[in-house]
């Protein structure tokens, strides 16, 4: 059975930083892509990055780019999510979630999602 | 980057009927079109992928279709639990993109 559960959300002060976490179970995080996508309040959804099964391949969304870093640790089975220099408009729910099709680099399809951490930017 | 366009905004149907969903891409993106169902409080849930593809486990009154620029999700007949927001997302090109939503209410 496929799970992903989120921590590490909280408020944050703008220009602090905070690291999310995501603990998966079910399945190997070295053999699927995974995601970030957050949702700020009342609003739609937005993708901010994403890793390669291999590990290697990275990818950022525009408006997180040089202040998000995506990175996992194989041995714990853990996604996590660096992100400095927070914003007010980085205030969101953050869902980590996993490709659909395993060993691919052009999958792209989010299944399944976690159930999100809310991280709140606020002086 | 592209834009993905969903309408109408809130659609206002009864159980029992039909629901017809768009998604208008701002260029072509082929088949690489997904949909997701998201309730209340809840994640979002895949329920098509490359555009007509039902994921595992959803019913058969969901389906989807197009190509190029313009996308359709279907709900045959609305059962309770579906009242919901959609979005469409595509994989066609970086960044992946979402729709603006589309939510389903009685």
């Amino acid at each position: 059975h496929v799970q992903l559960v989120e921590s590490g959300g909280g408020v944050v002060q703008p220009g602090t930083s905070l690291r999310l976490s995501c603990a998966a179970s079910g399945f190997s995080l070295n053999t699927y892509g995974m995601h970030w996508v957050r949702q700020a309040p009342g609003k739609g959804l937005e993708w901010v990055a994403v890793i390669g099964y291999d590990g290697i391949n990275k990818n950022y969304g525009d408006s997180v780019k040089g202040r998000f870093t995506i990175s996992r640790d194989d041995s714990k089975n853990m996604l996590y999510l660096q992100m400095n220099s927070l914003r007010g408009d980085d205030t969101a729910v953050y869902y980590c979630a996993k490709d659909k099709t395993s060993y691919s680099h052009t999958d792209d399809w989010f299944d399944p999602w976690g159930q999100g951490t809310l991280v709140t930017v606020s002086p | 980057e592209i834009v993905l366009t969903q309408s109408p905004a809130t659609l206002s149907l009864s159980p029992g009927e039909r629901a017809t969903l768009s998604c208008r891409a701002s260029q072509s993106i082929s088949s690489n079109l997904a949909w997701y169902q998201q309730k209340p409080g809840q994640a979002p849930r895949l329920l098509i992928y490359d555009a007509s593809n039902r994921a595992t486990g959803i019913p058969a009154r969901f389906s989807g279709s197009g190509s190029g620029t313009d996308f359709t999700l279907t709900i045959s007949s609305l059962e309770p639990e579906d009242f919901a927001f959609y979005y469409c997302q595509q994989r066609s090109k970086w960044p992946l993109t979402f729709g603006g939503g589309t939510k389903v209410e009685i």
